[in-house]
């Protein structure tokens, strides 16, 4: 299956914007949804795993969530700061093969 | 604090090998699974590998089955990548990654592949 993320979205500091992720077959919720955030010139880190945990470090303004009725998952980052441009990627399973959707770019303007 | 520190990138002719290591610390090693992920710079992440515990299981990309051979070592802490029949579009920066709680990156290693 592919996974699906629009490639780029821009806001203005403080608002908040969400990023999807659709799957292109098979349900969703049958694998667990990780999402990561590559900022220029770095290697990427984990922002949230497992649809909505967020690891030790990583601000409550990120968080994760997954919708059956549209097959996707959703990153949220509310009160935006310059520092959050980056990439992010969603990443799943199908079977023993990693899948990484395309990349979003975002912008903090 | 968990590290991962990715080496043996090299410029490669087309149709040579190469074996990227991982070194990893700061975690119990032998008891997560680990991955190979590559991306060519500008582009997007590209999962190639994973690795279980034991290393008993493993499985690959269809762009790099057959070509490629994930391994680790558990006493040395070590994840490898053994690459043969590299081809131009193998051409990327390697990161490992361990998973679980939230997958944690290395910072990658350079394969070039050109003639």
């Amino acid at each position: 299956f592919m996974l699906t993320q629009p490639h780029s979205v821009s806001e203005s500091p403080g608002k908040t914007i969400t990023i999807s992720c659709t799957r292109n077959s098979g349900r969703i919720a049958s694998n667990f949804v990780q999402w990561y955030q590559q900022r220029p010139g770095s290697a990427p880190t984990t922002v949230i795993y497992e649809d909505k945990r967020r690891p030790s470090g990583v601000p409550d303004r990120f968080s994760g969530s997954i919708d059956s009725s549209s097959n996707s998952a959703s990153l949220t980052i509310s009160g935006l700061k310059t520092e959050d441009e980056a990439d992010y990627f969603c990443q799943s399973y199908d079977g023993d093969i990693g899948v990484f959707g395309g990349g979003t770019k975002l912008t903090v303007l | 604090e968990v590290q991962l520190v990715e080496s043996g990138g090299d410029l490669v002719q087309p149709g040579g090998s190469l074996r990227l290591s991982c070194a990893a610390s700061g975690f119990t090693f032998g008891s997560y699974w680990m991955h190979w992920v590559r991306q060519v710079p500008g582009k997007g992440l590209v999962w190639v590998s994973r690795i279980h515990p034991d290393g008993r299981r493993t499985s690959y990309s269809d762009s790099v089955k057959g070509r490629f051979t994930i391994s680790r070592d558990n006493t040395e802490n070590t994840l490898f990548l053994q690459m043969t029949s590299l081809r131009v579009d193998d051409t990327a920066i390697y990161y490992c990654a361990r998973d679980g709680g939230g997958w944690a990156w290395g910072q990658g290693t350079l394969v070039s592949v050109s003639s």
